[in-house]
């Protein structure tokens, strides 16, 4: 079935630092990506859309300048937080529509805890 | 503005008993899926509901969407530990909105 491998799966990184996080999409192709962002006990906030080759659909609240997303090919989407602070530390996951069976509509990646210190 | 509103939002099951989570959102929706977290990992899908009147059975789990009351509900069947986890419903007119959640804890 499909499959997004979302990468790394967790990153502890310093206050001012960017930090990159890849999702691909194996053994299908993903025109759009969805980012979400998930706060502990809460659940999960859509942050951004990405498309393949056009920009990013920000949902209202979202800094574009924070949270770069670059949809680079079929297969990658990437989400970079730049200047991280500590309130930027959460649960990023990404989801790519398409899938089979239970998993019919979105396959999401594992997930990448981000820890701003 | 899409709503999806869950309840209750922590659930404390005996083990062996039966309990019913509620899912309600705010606009038309043909789709609506369940899913469950365990803690510090990503999603699992459990169900995905494609038409109004749809029922889902997988084990003790079972899923169904009225979608002219703009309901869905999950059953648990005889509870067991291995079900304690977060349950989150979602619903799909253009794009992926979550309820709220339903932390779900079984006791022995």
């Amino acid at each position: 079935g499909a499959v997004v491998s979302q990468h790394p799966s967790w990153v502890i990184c310093k206050s001012g630092t960017s930090v990159k996080i890849e999702c691909r999409s194996l053994d299908f192709q993903a025109t759009t990506m969805f980012w979400y962002r998930q706060f502990p006990k809460q659940s999960l906030m859509l942050m951004a859309t990405s498309n393949e080759g056009s920009k990013a659909t920000y949902e209202q609240g979202v800094e574009k300048d924070k949270f770069l997303i670059n949809h680079a090919s079929l297969t990658l989407s990437t989400l970079t937080v730049t200047s991280a602070h500590p309130e930027d530390s959460s649960f990023y996951i990404c989801s790519a529509p398409g899938g089979q069976g239970r998993s019919y509509g979105y396959t999401f990646g594992s997930g990448t805890r981000l820890t701003v210190v | 503005e899409l709503k999806v509103e869950q309840n209750p939002l922590f659930l404390s099951m005996q083990e062996g008993k039966n309990y019913t989570i509620y899912c309600n959102y705010s606009t038309t929706s043909d789709r609506l899926y369940w899913y469950r977290q365990d803690p510090g990992k990503s999603l699992e899908s459990l169900f995905v509901l494609l038409s109004n009147g749809a029922v889902k059975q997988e084990g003790r789990l079972m899923a169904s969407l009225d979608t002219k009351a703009r309901l869905s509900t999950l059953h648990i069947t005889a509870a067991v530990h291995d079900l304690s986890a977060t349950y989150f419903c979602a619903v799909d007119p253009r794009k992926l909105t979550f309820g709220t959640g339903t932390r779900l804890q079984v006791t022995l």
